[in-house]
C-alpha cells in the first residue's frame, strides 16, 4: 500500500533552467495537491488538482509555475526559468473523492544555484 | 492575511508532561481541522482531525480540542515522549476538502 511518491527528492537546477517535480497519488486518491516551504516558513498552498482538471490554482505564482494531472501518469509540477528564490521543499498531498484528509508526500527538495 | 495562526514558534517540555500547542483560525468558513507533524527533511504525517460538530477527538496519547466560538483549537500530546520532538502544523479546511490552509507550525521539543 504504498503511500504518495514524489520524485526526484532532490535536485539541482542552473538559474534559468526547467525544473519538474513528478508526484504519484496514492492509489485510489483522484485529487493532487501542491504546497511549497521556502526555507524558515510554512507550508503554502499552491495548487489543487483533480484527473486533468485544476480546481485551485490560487497560490501558484502567475509566471513560471504550471501544473497537470493527466488522466494517465502522474502530476508534474513545472517551474520554468528558475531563479534562487526558486530553492524549496515542494511536497505533494492527495486525498481520495469526498474524503477531508490528505496525505503527503516526502517531498522535493529544489536547490537552485 | 493569515487565515491560521500558531502564535508559538517553539515550546519546550519535559518528558512525560502534556505539551499542549495551540491553533487560532479566522475564517469561520472552516469546517474541518487537522494536525499534522513533520520531521526535517521529510513530509508533513497525518495525526488526529476533528469535525467542527465536535468539541474533541481522542486518538491514543493525541487529543485534540476544538472551541468554535473562540475559534480556537488546541493539541494535547499526554505523555510526551522524545520521538514527539517535530514541526507541528495545525491545518484548516472547507467546502470538503476544497482548500486546505496551513499554520506556519509550532516546533516541540521533549527534553529528557
Amino acid at each position: 500500500n504504498a503511500g504518495v511518491m514524489q520524485n526526484p527528492r532532490h535536485l539541482v537546477r542552473r538559474r534559468g533552467q526547467e525544473a519538474r517535480l513528478r508526484c504519484s497519488p496514492m492509489k485510489g486518491h483522484s485529487h493532487v495537491y501542491w504546497y511549497r516551504q521556502l526555507p524558515e516558513e510554512g507550508l503554502k498552498f499552491m495548487v489543487y488538482l483533480q484527473k486533468e482538471n485544476i480546481i485551485d490554482e490560487s497560490g501558484m505564482p502567475k509566471e513560471r509555475f504550471s501544473a497537470e494531472f493527466p488522466k494517465e501518469g502522474p502530476s508534474i509540477l513545472r517551474i520554468q526559468q528558475v531563479v534562487r528564490g526558486d530553492s524549496a521543499a515542494y511536497f505533494c498531498a492527495s486525498s481520495p473523492q469526498g474524503r477531508n484528509t490528505i496525505y503527503f508526500g516526502e517531498g522535493s527538495w529544489l536547490t537552485v544555484v | 492575511d493569515q487565515q491560521v495562526k500558531q502564535n508559538s514558534p517553539s515550546l519546550s517540555v519535559q518528558e512525560g508532561r502534556i505539551s499542549i500547542l495551540n491553533c487560532d483560525y479566522t475564517n469561520s468558513m472552516f469546517d474541518y481541522f487537522l494536525w499534522y507533524k513533520k520531521y526535517p527533511a521529510e513530509g508533513p504525517t497525518f495525526l488526529i482531525s476533528i469535525s467542527s460538530i465536535k468539541d474533541k477527538n481522542e486518538d491514543g496519547r493525541f487529543t485534540v480540542f476544538l472551541n468554535k466560538s473562540a475559534k480556537h483549537l488546541s493539541l494535547h500530546i499526554v505523555p510526551s515522549q522524545p520521538g514527539d520532538s517535530a514541526v507541528y502544523f495545525c491545518a484548516a479546511s472547507y467546502n470538503y476538502g476544497q482548500n486546505f490552509v496551513f499554520g506556519p507550525g509550532t516546533r516541540l521539543s521533549v527534553l529528557p
